[in-house]
Formats: C-alpha cells, structure tokens, sequence
C-alpha cells in the first residue's frame, strides 16, 4: 500500500528566509505527487502536483517542488517566506485507482516575523 | 461557480444521534470523495464514489454509509453517532485522473 511520510511536525522560519518542507512516498508505480496549503479553520487549496515530465514543478505562490524518484522525495520550496504563508502544508499521493490520495500528516509552519 | 460546497459548517450529536452531511460541486466532475482530519494523521479517506450510483470503501468506512443518487451531490451519513468520530470531514471531488478540489470542511462534535 502506497504511504507519505512528512517528518517534520512544525517548523518555524524567519520571513524572509528560504524553506524546504520534506515529503516522501511509497509506491510501487510511477507516483502523481501534490503539495496542499490549510490555513487555519480552511479548506485545503492546491499549490503544485506532478503527473510526468519535469521534475522541478511551479506552483501558485512562488512554490515549487521537485520529484527525486531515487530518494522516493518530493519536497516543497519557497526561496522567501512571507508570514500570510504560516499554515499546515501536506503532501499527497494519488493511487491509479479512483484517484484516491493518501496523505501525508502535515507540516505546521510558522513564520516569525 | 461555487466549486464544492458543504452543509452544515458545524454540528453538535449526543451519542447515539444520525445526521448527514452533504456535499455538493458543481464542476461536472465523476469523482466524489469523503475525508476526516483528525489532529496528527492528516485526511483518511472514508467513502468515495467513480460515478452517479456507485459507491465504494476507504481507508476508515466503518460507522459511516454514503449514497451518491445525483452525480452533483454525495452524502455521508452517521447511523448512531460515537464520540470517535468528531472530527473535520472533508468532501472533495475530481475528473478522472484529475486533481482533487476540496469543500470548506463540516466540524462534527459528538458527545
């Protein structure tokens, strides 16, 4: 069974500062990869994904992602946080059935100012 | 366009108490999902469905029936509500292959 591993529970950076929210996966096929963003009391809101292609992925809000299939990663960057950005992120993989996801458990970030 | 609504916002059972909570795009999609956060474990996946009348079992079903009789709405449904399962469910849905667009979420507490 597919499974997404988010080892950071929270992390805290300086706005202005770079940062890396790490993800991997386990899945036996070729993986369809997401990062979602939650603000507090929210829903969640799609910043990037990867079906196929280029490895480096854009998203909305000047994040992007790169898929490592070697190291089973798929971590989420931003080269300059902003405080509107402090939020829980997740990362998900879809399975080819259904499009079910599987979610990873989330990474609480802070922005201190 | 509203994309994926959910109703109602929030919810207070006694145990033992049923309700159903709907879920509604608008999107054409054939794709329909129901979710629970809870604290720590991210979304689990409880029911989804691949089409208008079909439905089919996820990661934590029990406690849980769905109905999907128009392909805009999917219905989640507590038979006799525990104490387990307050939490934040959420509705999504998707075209084939596609991403997921997610409701703004229903707050179930049960006591």
């Amino acid at each position: 069974a597919q499974s997404v591993t988010q080892p950071d529970i929270h992390i805290t950076v300086s706005e202005g500062a770079s940062l890396e929210l790490r993800c991997n996966y386990s899945y036996g096929a070729t993986p369809y990869l997401f990062w979602y963003v939650q603000s507090p009391g929210q829903g969640l809101q799609l910043l990037l994904k990867y079906f196929s292609g280029d490895t480096l992925v854009q998203g909305i809000k000047g994040f992007e992602a790169e898929f490592k299939r070697s190291q089973s990663s798929f971590n989420l960057r931003k080269p300059s946080v902003h405080w509107s950005d402090a939020a829980e992120y997740f990362c998900a993989v879809s399975t080819g059935t259904a499009s079910k996801l599987t979610f990873g458990t989330g990474t609480r970030l802070q922005v201190t100012l | 366009n509203a994309g994926v609504t959910q109703t109602p916002k929030f919810r207070v059972l006694k145990t033992g108490q049923s309700m159903t909570l709907l879920c509604a795009q608008d999107m054409n999609h054939e794709y329909m999902y129901w979710y629970r956060q809870d604290p720590g474990m991210g979304l689990r996946l409880i029911h989804y469905s691949v089409g208008e009348g079909t439905t089919a079992k996820g990661e934590v079903p029990d406690g849980y029936n769905v109905s999907r009789l128009k392909k805009q709405n999917f219905l989640l449904g507590l038979e006799s509500a525990a104490p387990s399962q307050t939490s934040v469910y959420f509705c999504a849905s998707s075209s084939r292959g596609e991403t997921q667009y997610f409701g703004p979420g229903t707050r179930l507490l049960v006591l």
